[in-house]
């Protein structure tokens, strides 16, 4: 059973535009929102995490939006770069960062220069 | 951010023989450590969660006999994939948590021969 959900699965942008990927949870119990950037063959790299008592956190061009009645957070690129080129992962835990995560499927990005 | 490395980054083995894969948090003590398995173009599934000083924690459908996970000190994990064979080819990444963050290595691409 698939606790996070994550859509789209690929995305194509230009250069200087807004990626937008959407993500969904079931467990009301998680209360921690990691987004990760992984490159082909490389481990995941942290962008920015959110908590459910926040609606939005702003990190650079990254930004997390966050609707706790809805069950669902996003991650918005802004101004993309060809170097933002990657698979992006949603993740949700219970408790803090202590806890094993429960990945979404993943997204594609790719920035057309 | 805080630092995971992982060793070695590749190994290719014949069917049949054990490998050894370290994981070590580089600046920060970690009680617990986490290992991930990732196929090709897929998401991160969980395989174990490793405990410092007690016995892992397997998730359901991981072989503990096969997957061999010692958490010796507060900065050092091992995964010991015994009697390997083609089907357990993979990547292999390890995660260590702090309070708010939860840090991956770089991966171990395992290929069995």
């Amino acid at each position: 059973q698939q606790q996070v959900k994550q859509s789209p699965q690929s995305l194509i942008v230009q250069k200087g535009g807004i990626s937008i990927i959407n993500c969904a949870y079931e467990n009301t119990a998680f209360d921690y929102f990691p987004w990760y950037q992984q490159f082909p063959g490389k481990g995941p790299a942290l962008l920015i995490a959110i908590r459910p008592d926040v609606s939005e956190k702003k990190e650079g061009r990254f930004t997390i939006s966050f609707n706790k009645s809805a069950k669902q957070f996003s991650l918005h690129i802004m101004d993309s770069q060809p170097g933002d080129s990657a698979t992006y992962f949603c993740a949700a835990s219970i408790g803090t960062g202590r806890r094993a995560l429960t990945f979404g499927s993943g997204t594609r990005l790719q920035v057309q220069p | 951010g805080a630092v995971v490395s992982q060793h070695p980054s590749r190994v290719i083995c014949k069917s049949g023989t054990s490998v050894k894969i370290e994981c070590r948090s580089l600046d920060f003590q970690a009680t617990t450590m986490f290992w991930y398995r990732q196929f090709p173009k897929q998401s991160l599934m969980l395989m174990a969660t490793s405990n410092e000083g007690s016995k892992a924690t397997y998730e359901q459908g991981v072989e503990k006999d096969k997957f061999l996970i010692n958490h010796a000190s507060l900065t050092l994990s091992t995964l010991t994939v015994t009697s390997a064979h083609p089907e357990d080819s993979s990547f292999y990444i390890c995660s260590a948590g702090r309070p708010y963050e939860q840090y991956f290595g770089p991966g171990t691409r395992l290929t069995v021969t």
